[in-house]
């Protein structure tokens, strides 16, 4: 079964403070990696995804598949980055491109 | 476009009615998804859709029914409603090409009573 682990409901940093947020997988095959965040009032969207290993908004994820994580990372945390951030992962069979989601951490950044 | 959008926002049910969460997408995705949100927990796959008139059961089915007649459409029937279904539900959809980018409806807030 696959599965997905954010070990941190709530995530509390300073403005200017590095951050990472934890997620673990477990999957038995070739795991497709994703970071969705939602920001207050807002839907849930894609921040970003880790084959086309970019930066958005800052924020880059490594896929370490020794590890079985890929933590989202950012060196400098804005006030604008509190939100709830969501690790999701692509490896269902019976296609549909199905996700299975972490249960989330909330991330505050504060003054 | 306005992309995903799902009516009602807010619903309060008692034990054993039943309703319908309607969910509509301008986009043209072929993929559509129901997912349920309880307090602390991630989302939980109840039905997809990889077209019209295909759908298949995700990791939690059971008290739900869903239809697919239409590419835009997707609604999800709540049949004998159950205190256990209290949640937060958010439909989405997807390119069948573009791997993991789902884009969500703003949610209904269901509780049953």
């Amino acid at each position: 079964a696959q599965r997905v682990t954010q070990p941190e409901k709530l995530l509390s940093v300073f403005k200017g403070a590095p951050v990472e947020l934890k997620c673990n997988y477990s999957y038995s095959g070739s795991p497709e990696l994703f970071w969705y965040v939602q920001y207050s009032r807002q839907r849930l969207q894609l921040l970003l995804r880790h084959i086309s290993r970019e930066s958005i908004k800052g924020f880059t994820a490594d896929l370490n598949k020794g590890e079985t994580s890929f933590h989202l990372k950012k060196p400098f945390a804005q006030e604008e980055d509190s939100a709830m951030y969501y690790c999701a992962l692509s490896g269902l069979t019976g296609g549909g491109n199905k996700l299975t989601f972490g249960t989330g951490t909330q991330l505050k950044v504060e003054l | 476009n306005a992309g995903v959008t799902q009516t009602p926002k807010f619903r309060i049910l008692k034990i054993g009615q039943s309703m319908t969460l309607q969910c509509t997408q301008d986009m043209n995705h072929n993929y559509m998804y129901w997912y349920r949100q309880d307090p602390g927990m991630g989302l939980k796959l109840i039905y997809y859709s990889v077209g019209a008139g295909i759908t298949d059961k995700g990791e939690v089915p059971n008290g739900y029914n869903v239809s697919r007649s239409t590419t835009e459409d997707f609604p999800l029937r709540l049949e004998l409603a159950a205190p256990s279904q209290t949640s937060v539900y958010f439909c989405a959809s997807s390119w069948a090409g573009e791997k993991g980018e789902q884009y969500f409806g703003p949610g209904t807030r269901l509780t049953v009573t």
